[in-house]
């Protein structure tokens, strides 16, 4: 079975301090894409940043980066100069390329508070 | 196009009552998926449609849930005869299958159910 793991149900940073949110995911697949989504309260669901397994680069988005372990099954977010409107539930999320579903597998998320 | 669009926004019901909710999908999006989300937890895959045709539907989805996507358009989710461990978020979400793996997808801001 492919699960995804966020072993952090809540973190909390002060504005513009940086901080990582985990994820690992389990998967038998070697081609996949790794995805963090961000739910603001009441609000829709939007992409932040993605990954595609077979690049050793880790992405970066403006202040958003991952750290993509592959060995470790580790996709770690590191949110920089954190913002107020940073706020929110973080979805890691992983799909495998040659998924015809197209099934996105969520974590449980982590939720963020950025203080002022 | 103004994005996913989902409708009603909150929709609280007693028990046994039938509910629909409605989905209108980005419109060069042939891709339709519908996620449920309980409180504090990821989102999970409940069906999904290419076009018109309802290619996968989770274990998840019980006989009392039928989806439907007539002519490839919006979609309707309905759940006959409510539970109250039907109360949860329904997500909508939309993609295009060339681009889906790269882009994820373009979610709606979903229905919330609550069974009373």
């Amino acid at each position: 079975a492919q699960t995804v793991t966020q072993s952090q149900p809540e973190m909390s940073v002060q504005e513009a301090e940086t901080v990582t949110l985990s994820c690992t995911y389990d998967t038998s697949e070697s081609n996949y894409y790794l995805f963090w989504y961000k739910q603001p309260p009441s609000r829709q669901m939007i992409l932040v940043i993605r990954q595609e397994a077979y690049k050793q680069q880790n992405a970066t988005e403006n202040r958003f980066s991952v750290n993509f372990q592959k060995a470790a099954k580790s996709f770690s977010l590191k949110i920089s100069d954190s913002q107020l409107g940073d706020t929110a539930m973080y979805f890691c999320a992983f799909i495998p390329i040659y998924n015809q579903g197209g099934k996105l597998i969520f974590g449980q998320g982590t939720e963020l508070s950025v203080k002022p | 196009d103004t994005g996913v669009s989902q409708d009603p926004r909150h929709k609280i019901t007693k028990r046994g009552q039938n509910v629909t909710f409605r989905c209108d999908p980005i419109s060069e999006h042939n891709r339709l998926y519908w996620y449920r989300q309980t409180l504090g937890q990821g989102p999970e895959f409940l069906t999904y449609f290419q076009n018109e045709a309802q290619l996968e539907k989770s274990r998840l989805l019980s006989d009392r849930f039928s989806a439907e996507r007539p002519k490839g358009s919006f979609s309707t989710l309905e759940i006959q005869r409510t539970e109250q461990g039907d109360s949860a978020m329904y997500l909508c979400a939309s993609s295009q299958t060339l681009t889906e793996p790269l882009y994820g997808y373009t979610f709606g801001s979903g229905t919330r159910l609550t069974v009373v």
